[in-house]
């Protein structure tokens, strides 16, 4: 079955540490996408990828670091420059090109402790 | 401003009723419009896609899109206890069509 799977579902950090998630596809899509989303309110944009080996900061990409080695995967650092990381992390895909709509994973919540 | 508004709820309403959700904008360039349901600790899942103004009908479930008054709606007949979830409208526009904008989403509840 095709679809977006982000590991590991549940993390918890200690102040300090860096974590990286994990997001993959095989939807075949070019352009992958990192939220994140806090209780009320909507999804803000960390990062975004159009196609491998390239990326662009979204709306609140201080603290977050990506990668974009393989069409696949699109993974997420959490480094410990960032304030206030516990959050809901959701990794979306989708076909390149205006108004096409992108795809979710089932998320990671992130807890610092 | 948001770019996006939507009312948070929660709304509660019985089985059976017809449920009304709506978001309002303010970009004009925006084309394309989308609604998602989130159920607690998930992801989002598309429920409804259209482009530009209009109604779409899927089953239970109408989006209509009104670019004149920048507002979106989805609606949701015989609501059921299973349609219980955050509700998130989403846009696009054709430039710069990388970037979605969500809304906050609305928290739904059908008491069976």
């Amino acid at each position: 079955d095709g679809g977006i799977t982000q590991s590991p579902k549940y993390l918890f950090r200690k102040e300090g540490q860096n974590v990286t998630l994990s997001c993959e596809q095989n939807l075949n899509h070019d352009a992958m996408y990192w939220y994140r989303q806090d209780p009320g309110q909507g999804l803000r944009l960390i990062y975004y990828s159009q196609i491998v080996n390239d990326f662009q900061k979204g709306d609140i990409a201080e603290g977050y670091s990506v990668s974009r080695e393989k069409k696949e995967s699109f993974p997420l650092t959490v480094t410990s420059a960032q304030k206030n990381p516990t959050a809901f992390y959701l990794c979306a895909s989708k076909v390149t090109g205006a108004g096409n709509e992108q795809f979710f994973g089932p998320g990671t919540r992130l807890t610092v402790l | 401003q948001k770019e996006v508004e939507q009312d948070p709820g929660p709304l509660s309403v019985p089985e059976g009723a017809i449920v009304s959700l709506n978001c309002t904008y303010s970009n004009s360039a925006f084309q394309y419009f989308m609604w998602y349901r989130q159920y607690s600790r998930k992801g989002p899942e598309l429920l409804m896609y259209t482009y530009s103004s209009g109604n779409k009908e899927d089953g239970r479930f109408t989006a209509q899109v009104d670019k004149s008054s920048k507002y979106i709606s989805l609606f949701i007949r015989d609501s059921q206890p299973s349609d219980s979830a955050t509700y998130l409208c989403a846009m696009s526009a054709n430039t710069g069509g990388f970037k979605t904008i969500f809304g906050a989403g609305t928290r739904l509840f059908v008491k069976a």
